[in-house]
């Protein structure tokens, strides 16, 4: 079956441009988080979907970051007026349920490059 | 504080010779020990789950198992293909999962 999808897979903007990330979990996947991987480190919890309860936002390093999410499928994530300190690999991942022992699977990420 | 250690920070090995990676914890409420892989330009690939201490899981060459304090990934007669970086991850009370900072495993052919 399809994998967690996210575009665009690269994207290269001028500092102070708005960026939007997009996410399309596997099918069935209730939950849904994203990260941020800077290069040569681990990775950075940013939010955490489940359902229709309120997400879990405590990651988001400032304002200018937001996510939303319809249902339980597309999500996006949105960065405005971006900064250096943004570039990064942001990575998208979905698990079954809202149970924090199930795996989560991530996809390959939207590498973003702040000009 | 809740924390995840992963070392080394790199290995190299020749094809055929077995080694270790660790992955240290201290977490309150371990719920799970998780084992991923990361290819270049890639997103973590799961690999293992580990609930409780005492627990083995095996895929192919690798050997992932769990005490109360630390989590270690044996890597059987390594191939070329297997070189990738490695990182694991808990999760506690909190649904988002902690990582390491991972173990980049080279294997010389």
């Amino acid at each position: 079956g399809a994998g967690v999808s996210q575009s665009p897979s690269n994207k290269v903007t001028e500092k102070g441009k708005d960026v939007e990330l997009r996410c399309d979990p596997i099918s069935g996947h209730t939950a849904l988080y994203w990260y941020r991987q800077r290069l040569g480190q681990g990775l950075e919890f940013l939010i955490y979907f489940q359902g229709n309860s309120a997400p879990d936002k405590s990651g988001l390093p400032s304002d200018r970051f937001s996510a939303e999410r319809t249902g339980e499928s597309v999500s996006t994530l949105t960065i405005q007026r971006t900064q250096q300190e943004d570039s990064a690999v942001y990575l998208c991942a979905s698990s079954l349920g809202d149970y924090s022992n199930q795996p989560q699977h991530f996809g390959d990420g939207t590498r973003l490059s702040i000009l | 504080e809740d924390q995840v250690t992963q070392s080394p920070e790199a290995l190299r090995l020749q094809e055929g010779e077995s080694s270790s990676l660790n992955c240290s914890y201290t977490v309150s409420g371990l719920r799970g020990l998780f084992w991923y892989r990361q290819d270049p330009g890639k997103g973590p690939e799961f690999l293992f789950t580990l609930y409780s201490a005492g627990e083995e899981k095996e895929k192919e060459r690798l050997k992932a198992t769990l005490t109360k304090k630390e989590s270690f990934l044996h890597i059987t007669a390594p191939k070329p293909e297997d070189s990738a970086t490695y990182l694991c991850a808990y999760s506690g009370s909190a649904r988002q999962l902690t990582f390491g900072s991972g173990t980049q495993l080279t294997v010389l052919p």
